[in-house]
């Protein structure tokens, strides 16, 4: 089945830097990319998809392009906030025919201090 | 329109005991799915319902875990005995149709100590 390999935390980053979440997966097909975020205390939210290759997702200012050649979805943000500070976990369907089930990355902890 | 929502919050239980773990999807969604993040490593795939069938049980680790969705609105997971290894968050999430957005809960945390 379709797995991915996430960027190991944790990212500890100063407010306004830059942020990037590495992120590669390996699949037959071109399944749909997804990343999620889990702010303290809360469930898993979905942040931003793409569904097709060379597609980008936005969301609150994270962005992520579906890039085959390199098979990676690295999240990245210009300017982080301290309200940013969650665990983020990349993630795609188990097998490419379906989206049923979901694989997930072992998730990023990022602190963004004042 | 009310989330997914999950009970208890946190369970700390001793090893041997059973704990019952509660998740009520979100209103009308058919499918529901229970996934779990042990030792802060990735998330986990456990089992999936359409209504009250168990469509894939896949990812249930054994015998000592059991999920039941009575009449297809919520569900339960239940872990008899407990082992140390049970310890993680575990998730439920719901969707309208199999391959749509899944909504997740905010996680049960189980300590077996």
């Amino acid at each position: 089945g379709n797995s991915v390999t996430q960027m190991e935390g944790p990212v500890t980053l100063s407010e306004e830097a830059f942020l990037t979440i590495n992120c590669t997966y390996t699949a037959t097909g071109y399944p749909s990319l997804f990343w999620y975020v889990q702010y303290p205390g809360e469930g898993l939210q979905l942040l931003l998809k793409a569904t097709k290759a060379d597609d980008k997702g936005s969301n609150k200012g994270f962005e992520a392009t579906y890039r085959k050649e390199t098979t990676s979805f690295h999240l990245e943000k210009g300017s982080v906030q301290v309200s940013d500070s969650a665990v983020y976990f990349c993630a795609l369907p188990i097998s490419s025919g379906s989206a049923r089930q979901l694989t997930f990355g072992s998730g990023t902890q990022l602190t963004v201090l004042p | 329109e009310a989330g997914v929502t999950q009970f208890p919050s946190h369970s700390v239980i001793e090893k041997g005991q059973t704990v019952t773990l509660r998740c009520d999807p979100i209103s009308g969604h058919d499918n529901l799915y229970w996934y779990r993040r042990v030792m802060g490593k990735e998330i986990k795939f456990l089992l999936h319902f359409v209504k009250e069938s168990k469509q894939d049980e896949s990812g249930m680790p054994n015998n000592r875990f059991l999920a039941e969705r009575t009449g297809g609105t919520y569900s339960t997971l239940k872990v008899q005995p407990a082992e140390l290894e049970d310890s993680g968050v575990y998730f439920c999430a719901s969707s309208v149709l199999a391959g749509h957005e899944q909504y997740f809960g905010p996680g049960t945390r189980l300590t077996v100590t």
